[in-house]
């Protein structure tokens, strides 16, 4: 089982801010990354799925970045609005005998406030 | 599209008493899987099914916990009998074949509290 983890725990911010997280994970028996936003009462919702080194992807204000060879994916969020408050959980996939797992970090959960 | 369906959306026990939880995983997905989420950490890993064969349950309490995969679709979960330890929000997922480039789909959850 890969261990994820992912800083900082707990982030506030005003409306309007930019700000960033941090997903770091073992570079061996690394296959993909994944972040997840989870919003209060709801259930997680895929945001990136991230496979190469040097990967970036980008779903409007939010992007992320994949660094596999020293282990880490950044998440960015510009102009942070209120309906981005949630928690951003990142998973990684290792390989076990029997097959894939996706194992999870311990998420950033963003408070903006207006 | 119809999501993951999980019942009941919340669950109060007491200590020793058991429980099950159900999930009706998204048409066609072959991968389920059952984490357990507790109060400021993030989900974990209890059971992962490839169709109705389990991929790892590494880390299942299986003295109390079991689960079962009914012909490869629903599952439940069962925790018999319940601590307080167990107070914990169960989320299930699944996937349409368990890949590493294939995302997850998550229900609700079910949050358990256990007095």
């Amino acid at each position: 089982i890969l261990n994820v983890e992912q800083s900082p725990q707990s982030l506030h911010v005003q409306e309007g801010d930019s700000t960033n997280f941090t997903c770091s994970f073992p570079s061996s028996n690394f296959y993909a990354l994944h972040w997840y936003r989870w919003e209060t009462a709801k259930s997680p919702k895929a945001l990136f799925v991230m496979t190469l080194n040097g990967d970036e992807k980008k779903k409007g204000r939010i992007s992320a970045t994949l660094n596999t060879k020293e282990g880490y994916s950044y998440l960015y969020i510009k102009g942070s609005q209120p309906e981005d408050s949630a928690t951003y959980l990142c998973a990684g996939y290792s390989d076990n005998n029997a097959g894939n797992m996706l194992t999870f970090g311990g998420g950033t959960r963003l408070m903006v406030k207006p | 599209e119809a999501g993951v369906a999980q019942s009941p959306r919340y669950k109060i026990i007491e200590k020793r008493q058991s429980v099950a939880f159900w999930c009706n995983p998204i048409s066609g997905h072959a991968t389920l899987y059952w984490y357990q989420q507790i109060l400021g950490q993030g989900p974990k890993l209890l059971i992962q099914f490839q169709n109705n064969g389990v991929v790892d349950d590494s880390q299942l309490p299986k003295d109390r916990f079991s689960a079962e995969r009914l012909k490869g679709v629903d599952s439940t979960l069962k925790i018999q009998p319940a601590k307080l330890e167990d107070s914990a929000v169960y989320l299930c997922a699944s996937s349409l074949f368990g890949d590493y480039y294939t995302e997850a789909f998550f229900g609700q959850g079910t949050r358990l509290t256990v007095v």
